[in-house]
């Protein structure tokens, strides 16, 4: 099994600023991996797929990079509405997700 | 507009059997893989099952290999979980999702809301 780890597992960010969340793969997932943003009572929207691509309807502050086993989802200026969990989801071999970040207001 | 709605959840003891369904609209249904995802607390997210388009392929987690089967009706834009065997593991929210196949595997590009789902004496 791929197991998908995300740091940190809580990240405080005022509204404005950069956030930058973290997924590694135990290993190389080449560009298979996909983004996606839960908020309370919601289900999950995907937010990127290929690494890098982001999906039907979403801003361009998010963005996503990485190959392999290293992987960064950032959104340039955080909103409001941007403050949720986090989760990376791999689809190499199987299907596995990481444990989730959760994007505090600060 | 794509909508997912699932339905069958509920609570049932150790050993029960459940049936999840989910209506699908808003797409041209039988082109799409169809997937099950579940959320628990302590788990987090876990994929569950795949179905192809035409129902031909199925792939399963191993932890549900043999106790839960996956189908579809693709006249009626319906997707089927059928849960045997059930155990105390089981107890999550079951979120039917639409799969975009991008191989080697597919990813979810939409979820419906979810469905409960308590195994319990």
């Amino acid at each position: 099994e791929i197991v998908m780890t995300q740091s940190p597992a809580t990240l405080s960010v005022s509204p404005g600023e950069r956030a930058t969340l973290s997924c590694r793969a135990s290993q190389s997932v080449s560009s298979n991996l996909a983004w996606y943003q839960q908020k309370p009572g919601q289900a999950p929207r995907l937010l990127i797929y290929g690494a890098s691509t982001r999906a039907t309807g979403i801003p361009a502050r998010f963005s996503g990079s990485g190959s392999g086993t290293e992987f960064t989802l950032t959104i340039s200026s955080l909103q409001s509405e941007d403050f949720a969990v986090y989760y990376c989801q791999q689809y190499h071999y199987w299907y596995t997700f990481g444990q989730g970040t959760k994007l505090e207001m600060k | 507009e794509v909508q997912l709605v699932e339905s069958g959840g509920g609570l049932v003891p150790p050993g029960g059997s459940l049936r999840l369904s989910c209506e699908a609209s808003g797409f041209t249904f039988n082109d799409f893989w169809m997937s099950w995802v579940r959320q628990t607390p302590g788990k987090g997210l876990e994929w569950v099952a795949n179905i192809q388009g035409d129902g031909s392929v199925k792939t399963y987690v191993d932890s549900v290999k043999g106790r839960f089967t996956l189908s579809r009706d693709n006249a009626k834009n319906s997707l089927f979980l059928q849960m045997n065997s059930l155990r105390a593991e089981d107890t999550a929210v079951y979120y039917c999702a639409r799969g975009w196949k991008v191989p080697p595997g597919v990813y979810f590009d939409y979820w419906g809301q979810g469905t409960l789902v308590t195994v319990s004496s």
